[in-house]
């Protein structure tokens, strides 16, 4: 059983386009990270939403907690060929033990 | 400058041979994770350190243990490899649970199983 639901598994854009990805949760969660990893390397750590109902941008890239703090989402805006990776959201939650615990990811390719 | 260090980047290893992967972390932490990565999955929590507190995941196989000298290495020893161990192992790094848990990574070490 997974703790943190990631949706979709894996997405393929055009260069241009808008995505979101999800991350859902049954539990309540102390925070929630988003992390983008590219192969071959460890994951890098993107942003961390701690209070309910939270939006932070990142460039292109912004990320909101639910409002109970059991999901969160995280939106590109015109998506571009160094957008590809792998997209985890991990938390904690004491719930799980305050282990840091992640989602299945989501591989994003944005083709040229 | 590099706040997580893995050693080595790959690893070579014969079936059924030990290894030992290393991890140092210059941001003194007291929280250290082992996860083991498989290609295109998440990262799976093998266990975890707080301080000198070692947390065994109920999944994890008696054939990973690890060790934590000090608050700045963690060791990850395989005593037997099989094929199916051959994996990214990927050290991390955090503040105590509760407070802002997130957590650095180290680039990883590519274990391969021949």
């Amino acid at each position: 059983t997974q703790l943190l639901e990631q949706s979709p598994q894996f997405l393929s854009i055009q260069e241009g386009e808008n995505l979101t990805v999800y991350c859902n949760s049954s539990s309540v969660f102390s925070s929630l990270q988003w992390y983008r990893q590219e192969p071959g390397e460890g994951p890098v750590l993107l942003v961390t939403v701690v209070t309910g109902g939270e939006v932070k941008k990142l460039k292109r890239l912004t990320f909101q907690f639910g409002d109970a703090r059991k999901d969160s989402s995280l939106h590109i805006t015109a998506a571009q060929p160094g957008d590809t990776g792998l997209y985890l959201c991990a938390g904690s939650s004491p719930a799980y033990g305050n282990k840091l615990v992640f989602g299945a990811g989501t591989i994003l390719r944005v083709k040229s | 400058d590099a706040m997580v260090i893995q050693n080595p980047r790959y690893q070579v290893t014969q079936f059924g041979k030990p290894v030992t992967l290393s991890c140092s972390q210059t941001l003194n932490h007291n929280v250290m994770y082992w996860y083991q990565q498989k290609s295109s999955q998440a990262p799976k929590l093998l266990f975890h350190y707080y301080d000198k507190d070692f947390n065994n995941e109920a999944d994890t196989p008696d054939n990973f243990q690890s060790r934590r000298p000090n608050t700045s290495f963690c060791f990850l020893d395989i005593r037997s490899p099989g094929l199916g161990d051959a994996a990214m192992y990927l050290c991390a790094t955090s503040l105590p649970h509760g407070l802002n848990t997130e957590a650095f990574f180290g680039q990883g070490t590519r274990l391969t199983v021949v």
